[in-house]
C-alpha cells in the first residue's frame, strides 16, 4: 500500500515571497504519478501540477515548481511570488499508473499574508 | 465545456436514512471515482467505476454502494447512515489513455447526519 506524508500542517508566507511544502511518500511502484492539488475555502479541490515519476526532470506551471527526488521518494512544492489566492489547502497525492485511485496526503493548511 | 458537476451541494439526513448522491463527469471522460473527506480522516478513497463497472474499491463497509451508467454519469449511494457519515462526499471524473491519470474534481456533495 501507498502512503502520502505531509509534515507541515500549516504554514504561512507573505505576499510576493516563496514557500516550499513538503512531501514524501512510500512505494514499491515504479510506474506512478504525483500530484498536487489545491482546495481553497470554496471547496473545489484544483490540480496544480503533476509529476510522471519516469521522468527526472521537475514539473513546473508559471509560479508553481516542485522538486521531485525519486530515490529519496521526496516530492516538494515550491510557489513563487506568492499571491493571496494562493490561500487553501494543498495535497499531496499519489497515483499507481494504470489505476485511477488516488491516495492523498493530510494537507498543508496554506495561508498568505497580505 | 462543463466541468464535473455534482448534486446536491447540500443536504442533512438523520440517522437510519439513506441517501443518494449524483455525479455528471466532464464530457467524454469515462472514469469516475468518489472520495469521502473528512476533518478526522482525511481524503478517503469509495470506489472507481469505468464503463459501467465498478474496477477499484476503498476500505468502506457495505453501505457504501455506487453505480455508472451507460452515458458515464454516476450515483453513490449511503444505506443506514451513521453520524460519522457527516463528510464532504467528492466526485472526480479522467480520462483514460496517454496524457491522463489526472483527475478532475467537482465541488462536492456536504451530507450532514443528525
Amino acid at each position: 500500500a501507498q502512503t502520502v506524508t505531509q509534515s507541515q500542517p500549516e504554514m504561512s508566507v507573505q505576499e510576493a515571497e516563496t514557500v516550499t511544502l513538503s512531501c514524501t511518500y512510500d512505494t514499491s511502484e515504479n510506474n506512478y504519478y504525483l500530484f498536487w492539488y489545491k482546495q481553497p475555502p470554496s471547496r473545489q479541490m484544483i490540480l496544480v501540477i503533476r509529476q510522471e515519476a519516469y521522468k527526472q526532470q521537475n514539473a513546473t506551471e508559471n509560479r508553481f515548481s516542485v522538486n521531485f527526488q525519486k530515490a529519496a521518494k521526496s516530492f516538494s512544492l515550491k510557489i513563487s511570488d506568492s499571491q493571496l489566492g494562493d490561500t487553501a489547502m494543498y495535497f499531496c497525492a499519489f497515483m499507481k499508473g494504470g489505476y485511477q485511485k488516488v491516495t492523498f496526503g493530510t494537507g498543508t493548511k496554506l495561508q498568505v499574508i497580505p | 465545456k462543463a466541468g464535473v458537476t455534482q448534486t446536491p451541494r447540500y443536504l442533512i439526513k438523520t440517522r437510519g436514512q439513506q441517501v443518494t448522491l449524483s455525479c455528471s463527469p466532464i464530457s467524454g471522460h469515462r472514469s469516475v471515482s468518489w472520495y469521502q473527506q473528512t476533518p478526522g480522516q482525511g481524503l478517503q478513497f469509495l470506489f472507481e467505476y469505468f464503463s459501467e463497472t465498478q474496477r477499484n474499491k476503498g476500505n468502506f463497509p457495505g453501505r457504501f454502494s455506487g453505480r455508472q451508467f451507460s452515458n458515464s454519469r454516476s450515483e453513490m449511494n449511503v444505506s443506514t447512515l451513521e453520524l460519522g457519515d457527516s463528510a464532504l462526499y467528492l466526485c472526480a471524473s479522467s480520462l483514460e489513455g496517454p496524457g491522463a491519470n489526472v483527475l478532475t474534481f467537482g465541488a462536492g456533495s456536504r451530507l450532514t447526519v443528525l
